[in-house]
């Protein structure tokens, strides 16, 4: 079946610009992560969604970040006013049951959207 | 916090060799363990994992092992190839949202 997908696949833009990224999960499952790639930082996490629910946002790294998920399914991760050290590869997971799923649910990754701040 | 240590790269090795990347934790609780496999130009793809301690994962010849009283989760595979040159991602689930700590990353190219 279709695995996670993400749009669009790279995205450049200006510094100061907002831009909206997309996450389209696999079918049927209700958790959704969003994560960051860089050379500085590594991976890190950013936010879990449980259904359009953000139980913990904890990872969002400042006030510009923000992300939403609609119908359980679609999910946007945007950045306000990017700043060069926003550039980094975002990458979106999605699993089956989330914390329902307890120590078996496992995340599938998407291809990640490279995102490069000028 | 939680967090995962891994073996430094960059690895490499030649075909047909052994391979090990050597993988810690620390964690509160009782996390699962993961390897990712990210090839180049490609996603993240799960590898293998582990949900309790003593449990094996296992696949396309690698096998990793959940040691809860070192705190280890080392990969191995007996004869690595060409196809296997990747980075390796060491990871580990739990906290409240069961969200993914990676370790840095070890980058492993094969040489015929």
């Amino acid at each position: 079946g279709a695995g996670v997908s993400q749009s669009p696949s790279n995205k450049v833009t200006e510094k100061g610009k907002d831009v909206e990224l997309r996450c389209d999960p696999i079918s049927g499952h209700t958790a959704l992560y969003w994560y960051r790639q860089s050379l500085g930082q590594g991976l890190e996490f950013l936010i879990y969604f449980q259904g359009n629910s953000a139980p913990d946002k904890s990872g969002l790294p400042s006030d510009r970040f923000s992300a939403e998920r609609t119908g359980g399914s679609v999910s946007t991760l945007t950045i306000q006013r990017t700043q060069q050290e926003d550039s980094a590869v975002y990458l979106c997971a999605s699993s089956l049951a989330g914390l329902a799923g307890g120590s078996t649910d496992t995340q599938y990754f998407g291809p990640g959207t490279r995102l490069t701040v000028l | 916090g939680d967090s995962v240590t891994q073996m430094e790269g960059p690895v490499t090795l030649s075909e047909e060799a052994f391979l090990t990347i050597n993988c810690t934790y620390t964690a509160t609780g009782y996390p699962s363990l993961f390897w990712y496999v990210q090839y180049p130009g490609e996603g993240l793809q799960l590898l293998l994992k582990a949900t309790k301690a003593d449990d094996k994962g296992s696949n396309k010849g690698f096998e990793a092992t959940y040691r809860k009283e070192t705190t280890s989760f080392h990969l191995e595979k007996g004869s690595v190839q060409v196809s296997d040159s990747a980075v390796y991602f060491c990871a580990l689930a739990a906290g409240s949202a069961r969200q993914l700590t990676f370790g840095s990353g070890t980058q492993l190219t094969v040489l015929p």
